[in-house]
C-alpha cells in the first residue's frame, strides 16, 4: 500500500508570494491533517480535514488555509509568505476511527527568502 | 505552555542495551498516546501507540508504558540497534471531543545508539 505522498519535496519562494502544497493520503484514509515543523516550535498542528470539511484548526493566522477534495486528497495554501514561514510542512492521514495512528508523508521543505 | 514534555533532548546508549525514552503530559483529556521516530529530511514514522485503558503495549523490540496517575509514558527499546538512532517524538490526542485527531507533540529526544 502506498504511503502518504506530498509534492513538491522542496520549494523556494520569495516574501509576499503565495504557495500551494499537495498531499495524497493512504488509500482508504479519509482524515488528512497538516503540521508545521520548525527548529524553534517543533511540530505544530495546522488543520485537519474529513469528508471535505475542516474539523479542527490550530493556532495559525488566516494566511494558512487548506481544503480537501472528494477523493480525500488535500492541499494547503499559504498566502503573503513571511520569512518565518520557512519550515517543513507535513501531511498525515488516518482512518476515521478511534485509536487510529496518523501516518505522515516525507513533507515539503519550504524556504522563504 | 508545553502540554507534552520530553525533558531529555538527547540520549546515548550502547548497542544491545535498553533505551528508555520518557514523556510527560499535563492535559488529562489526552487518552491516546503515540511514539514516532524521525530521520532527517523524512516524515515521522509511527512506531507504537497506547490508549488510556491500558498501561502497557508491546510490539517486537518496542514497549510503551503508560502511568495515568503520574501523567507519564515511556518507550523502551530492547535491544537497541544502531538503526534506531533517530529523533523520537511522543504525541497524543483526545479520543473524543474537541481536538480529536489533533496531535500534540513533544519536542523530541535524539537517540544515538553506539556500536
Amino acid at each position: 500500500k502506498a504511503g502518504v505522498t506530498q509534492t513538491p519535496r522542496y520549494l523556494i519562494k520569495t516574501r509576499g508570494q503565495q504557495v500551494t502544497l499537495s498531499c495524497s493520503p493512504i488509500s482508504g484514509h479519509r482524515s488528512v491533517s497538516w503540521y508545521q515543523q520548525t527548529p524553534g516550535q517543533g511540530l505544530q498542528f495546522l488543520f485537519e480535514y474529513f469528508s471535505e470539511t475542516q474539523r479542527n484548526k490550530g493556532n495559525f493566522p488566516g494566511r494558512f488555509s487548506g481544503r480537501q477534495f472528494s477523493n480525500s486528497r488535500s492541499e494547503m495554501n499559504v498566502s503573503t509568505l513571511e520569512l518565518g514561514d520557512s519550515a517543513l510542512y507535513l501531511c498525515a492521514s488516518s482512518l476515521d476511527r478511534a485509536s487510529s495512528p496518523l501516518h505522515f508523508g516525507n513533507g515539503t521543505r519550504l524556504t522563504v527568502t | 505552555d508545553q502540554q507534552v514534555k520530553q525533558n531529555s533532548p538527547s540520549l546515548s546508549v550502547q548497542e544491545g542495551r535498553i533505551s528508555i525514552l520518557n514523556c510527560d503530559y499535563t492535559n488529562s483529556m489526552f487518552d491516546y498516546f503515540l511514539w514516532y521516530k524521525k530521520y532527517p529530511a523524512e516524515g515521522p514514522t509511527f512506531l507504537i501507540s497506547i490508549s488510556s485503558i491500558k498501561d502497557k503495549n508491546e510490539d517486537g523490540r518496542f514497549t510503551v508504558f503508560l502511568n495515568k496517575s503520574a501523567k507519564h509514558l515511556s518507550l523502551h527499546i530492547v535491544p537497541s540497534q544502531p538503526g534506531d538512532s533517530a529523533v523520537y517524538f511522543c504525541a497524543t490526542y483526545p479520543l473524543s471531543g474537541a481536538g480529536s485527531y489533533q496531535l500534540t507533540f513533544g519536542k523530541g529526544t535524539k537517540l544515538s545508539v553506539i556500536p
